[in-house]
């Protein structure tokens, strides 16, 4: 099955800088790679996501880079803000029925 | 986006009691749902996969005599916690895939936090 690794598991910046999250996985059939943002006690919500044929997606301040051929992809948030704090997982998938195998997420935190 | 509601929002029961977890699409047919279970600072865990008026594919690992899923229509699935002990205590979460959006969006439920006495 699918293995998903993603890095780092914190990640603390101040306000205005960039953060960039890794996900990496082992499913070369996956052709799907969504981004889920995630509050405390509420449902993640996708923020962006990208399919096979397409190598970067970008929304405003997110954007999305893929590496097939190394299997990863890549969250970037430019210019954070407070509201960016929150638990960001990668869920690589799009195969098997459909099916999202979500990343061990990563915790940033966006300081003023 | 579409709309995926779930109820109860949170159940408090005790142990050995059975609970129902109901996950509805509000404005699209769900033909696939997916019952996902996500413990305190940990990732969102797959348990099952339900396509509509089939049985469901449960993970490795989880019982599928414990956790039971039925998915009666598209835009109703159940997931019943039987027997619940305090290690089921978590936040049960569904999302449902179907005839709206990107073929590969799922769109989540609010989550339902189980708790076992």
């Amino acid at each position: 099955g699918e293995n998903v690794e993603q890095h780092p598991s914190t990640l603390s910046v101040q306000e205005g800088d960039s953060a960039v999250i890794k996900c990496t996985y082992s499913d070369s059939a996956s052709n799907y790679f969504p981004w889920y943002k995630q509050e405390l006690g509420k449902r993640p919500q996708l923020i962006i996501d990208i399919r096979s044929n397409v190598g970067e997606k970008k929304d405003q301040r997110i954007a999305v880079t893929l590496n097939k051929t190394a299997k990863h992809f890549s969250l970037h948030i430019t210019e954070t803000q407070p509201e960016d704090s929150a638990v960001y997982f990668c869920a690589p998938g799009g195969n098997q029925g459909g099916k999202l195998i979500f990343g061990q997420g990563t915790e940033l935190s966006v300081k003023p | 986006g579409a709309v995926v509601s779930q109820h109860p929002s949170w159940v408090i029961c005790k142990s050995g009691t059975s609970v129902k977890i109901e996950c509805r699409s509000l404005d699209f047919q769900a033909t696939t749902m997916f019952w996902y279970r996500q413990f305190p600072k940990q990732s969102l865990m797959l348990m099952a996969t339900s396509n509509e008026g089939s049985k469901a594919t449960y993970e490795q690992g989880v019982e599928k005599d414990k956790f039971l899923i039925n998915h009666a229509s598209l835009t109703l699935s159940t997931l019943t916690v039987t027997s619940a002990h305090p290690e089921d205590s978590s936040f049960y979460i569904c999302s449902a895939r179907g005839l709206r959006g990107a073929r590969d969006e799922q769109f989540f439920g609010p989550g339902t936090r189980l708790t076992v006495l």
